[in-house]
């Protein structure tokens, strides 16, 4: 089984600061087939980033990915008020599709 | 447009059977795998397997091998996760979601996902 260990844990940042969150996988990511999603409480994922760097429909371009193997980032250029969320990461490379067990982007 | 509505909550008794469902409209529900994720109260997502409607094939995950049943009926586009002995440690939410792929059959990610079932187990 692929283990995503994302880190860190949680980001406290102000509004339009920069985001890095990390994402490393246990062994290689087959394909790139790495994705990130955000959720916010009460709600279920939604996608942002697909094959590791490729925005997903409807996404701002304040938020990229990128990376390949075992190491990938997720960057949120300049934070807006609704991007205080969690964010995780999965891959779809190899069964069992595995998530990483997320980073919380939370308002300092 | 493209649409996943999952049954809706559920309160069991430990030792019940459950079976909740997912059901997918605006696209061909035999062309994209669905798959089943659970997030337990306050906790992060886990990857319970996934169902291609197409042909019944299913995938699990090792933590949920034998723990739950994913089946999906084609006829009426719905996806199904099902319990025969629920415990206390299965209180969670669990949301279907389907897996976008391209032209070419490379995946995508999860790019549409159910409203979540809130399951709950007490005695």
């Amino acid at each position: 089984e692929v283990v995503l260990t994302q880190s860190p844990g949680t980001l406290s940042l102000s509004p339009g600061e920069r985001a890095t969150l990390s994402c490393r996988a246990s062994q290689s990511v087959s394909s790139n087939y790495l994705a990130w999603y955000q959720q916010k409480p009460g709600q279920p994922p939604r996608l942002l980033i697909y094959d590791a760097s490729s925005r997903a429909s409807g996404i701002p371009d304040r938020f990229s990915g990128s990376g390949s193997g075992t190491d990938f980032t997720l960057t949120i250029s300049r934070l807006e008020p609704e991007d205080f969320a969690v964010y995780y990461c999965q891959q779809f490379g190899t069964s069992p599709w595995t998530f990483g067990q997320g980073t919380k982007v939370e308002i300092k | 447009e493209v649409q996943l509505v999952q049954s809706g909550a559920e309160v069991k008794k430990p030792g019940e059977s459950l079976k909740i469902s997912c059901k997918g409209s605006g696209y061909s529900f035999t062309s994209y795998w669905i798959g089943w994720v659970r997030q337990m109260p306050g906790k992060g997502l886990e990857w319970m397997g996934i169902i291609y409607p197409g042909d019944s094939v299913t995938r699990y995950s090792p933590s949920f091998q034998g723990q739950v049943t994913i089946s999906a009926d084609r006829s009426i586009s719905t996806a199904y996760l099902q319990w025969s002995s629920l415990k206390a440690s299965d209180i969670a939410m669990y949301y279907c979601a389907r897996m976008d792929e391209d032209d070419y059959g490379d995946y995508r990610g999860f790019d549409y996902w159910g409203q979540g079932t809130l399951v709950t187990v007490s005695s």
